[in-house]
């Protein structure tokens, strides 16, 4: 059974840097896309971006300057990292697997992790 | 980016009824539409793929439809676990994008 766990602290700073980490069993990180999601009251859900093994990312244009992601596939983990972190950026943070194909769509999720923006 | 404007924003059904949401692309995503169902603090979760592919699991009550610019989520005899936020998405093209979502309250 494929699960998804986030890691990472629950209280940033403004203007910090938010490191969060997506932990996957019982499947590869070396086959899908791995993406970072996340909701907050006023803008919904909203894509954050991906991840192939290969390298690849895709970024959101709206917080492509402040993003960045990784992989570890020794670890069979992804991270996210999201810079210079602003009250906007409170929000729930989910990780979740893309399928590729004609059905591309998120089949895998993480519980998400509540992550806050406050001094 | 394009984007998915659902309707209606919220509604009060009962059990055993017909429900049916709209979802409405700004421009033409082909079948490149998936459906969320999102319990109060839990992650979503996925239903329907490319349109109108039911995932493994998900009962034959809920269905959808469409292709283009405009699809449907039908729940045909609404149960009470079916209370719960819907969600749509595209996966047409980067950056991936959901629609606000519907609200499906007990009557």
């Amino acid at each position: 059974q494929v699960q998804l766990q986030e890691s990472g602290p629950g209280l940033v700073k403004p203007s910090e840097t938010l490191s969060l980490t997506c932990t996957v069993s019982g499947a590869s990180v070396s086959s899908y896309y791995w993406t970072w999601i996340r909701q907050s009251a006023g803008k919904g859900l909203e894509w954050i971006g991906r991840i192939y093994v290969s390298g690849t990312t895709n970024y959101n244009p709206s917080l492509r300057s402040r993003v960045t992601m990784s992989m570890d596939t020794s670890k069979n983990h992804f991270s996210l990292k999201l810079s210079s972190m602003t009250a906007a950026d409170t929000a729930l943070y989910f990780c979740a697997r893309e399928v590729t194909g004609d059905s591309r769509s998120f089949d895998y999720w993480g519980q998400g992790t509540l992550v806050t923006v406050s001094s | 980016d394009i984007q998915m404007t659902q309707s209606p924003p919220s509604l009060s059904a009962s059990v055993g009824d017909r429900v049916t949401i709209t979802c409405r692309a700004s421009q033409n995503i082909t079948t490149y539409l998936n459906w969320y169902q999102q319990k109060s603090g839990k992650a979503p979760k996925l239903l329907i793929s490319a349109a109108s592919n039911l995932q493994n699991g998900v009962p034959s009550r809920f269905g959808g439809s469409g292709s283009g610019t405009d699809f449907t989520l039908t729940i045909s005899s609404l149960q009470p676990e079916d209370f719960a936020t819907y969600y749509c998405q595209q996966s047409y093209t980067t950056p991936r994008t959901f629609g606000q979502g519907t609200k499906v309250e007990i009557k």
